[in-house]
């Protein structure tokens, strides 16, 4: 089955950067998208971005642009979120999921970076 | 940015009853070429990550029971919930994959009355 697991919870200063990955099994790695959505606490989802897992191609929030950078290694099936220069407001649930023909059909479980000094 | 407007923000339902969210867009989700709304409603259970329920507007998504329907077109969408069940306790978002950013709906909190 299609599994998207992400790596551990994160607790970072601000000025600092976060790296979070995304493992996927269950399916050809290099035939789907990675998109990296978040949702602050209490708040709605917001798209961060996203990776086509083939051939590399990336395009990211004009929000985020300057400080995320989306990358892959489909030897190890796995895709990669680094955010830069957190603040507060970055605290968040950071989730990957997988680009279908249709939409985001398969979520990560979630990781939970939180910024405080 | 295409913004996503949900109603209502929340909703109380008795168990057996329907449920009915509103989403609307602000430009039109309606791909011509393809004939299809580039357009989802997710389930979000609490601690959970998003479920894709329904996508191109009214298409279920595999293992969603069918007392979920979505329907609408171009820029107004609704998702019903026939006959509600103590598991559909849950925020449901409605989403946009138009064009990127993907956008989402601010979430409707559905409970039991």
């Amino acid at each position: 089955q299609v599994l998207l697991v992400q790596s551990g919870a994160e607790l970072a200063k601000p000025g600092a950067s976060v790296r979070i990955s995304c493992k996927a099994s269950g399916y050809s790695f290099s035939s789907y998208g990675i998109h990296w959505v978040r949702q602050a606490p209490g708040h709605t989802l917001e798209w961060m971005g996203w990776i086509n897992a083939g051939h590399g191609n990336t395009k990211y929030s004009q929000k985020f642009q300057g400080r995320i950078a989306i990358t892959r290694d489909t030897s190890a099936n796995t895709a990669y979120m680094e955010l830069s220069s957190l603040r507060s407001e970055d605290t968040a649930v950071y989730y990957c999921a997988r680009r279908a023909v249709t939409t985001l059909d398969f979520w990560g479980q979630g990781t939970l970076v939180s910024v405080s000094s | 940015d295409v913004v996503m407007t949900q109603s209502p923000d929340s909703l109380a339902v008795s168990l057996g009853e329907r449920a009915t969210i509103n989403c609307k867009s602000s430009q039109s989700l309606f791909d011509t070429a393809y004939n299809k709304n580039y357009f989802a409603w997710y389930q979000q259970k609490s601690g959970q990550p998003p479920k894709l329920l329904i996508y191109w507007a009214s298409t279920r998504n595999s293992g969603v029971p069918d007392r979920f329907s979505g329907s609408g077109s171009g820029t107004d969408f609704t998702l019903t919930i026939s006959s509600l069940q103590a598991e559909d306790v849950a925020v449901y978002y409605c989403q946009q994959y138009f064009g990127t950013p993907y956008t989402f709906g601010q979430g409707t909190k559905l409970e039991l009355k």
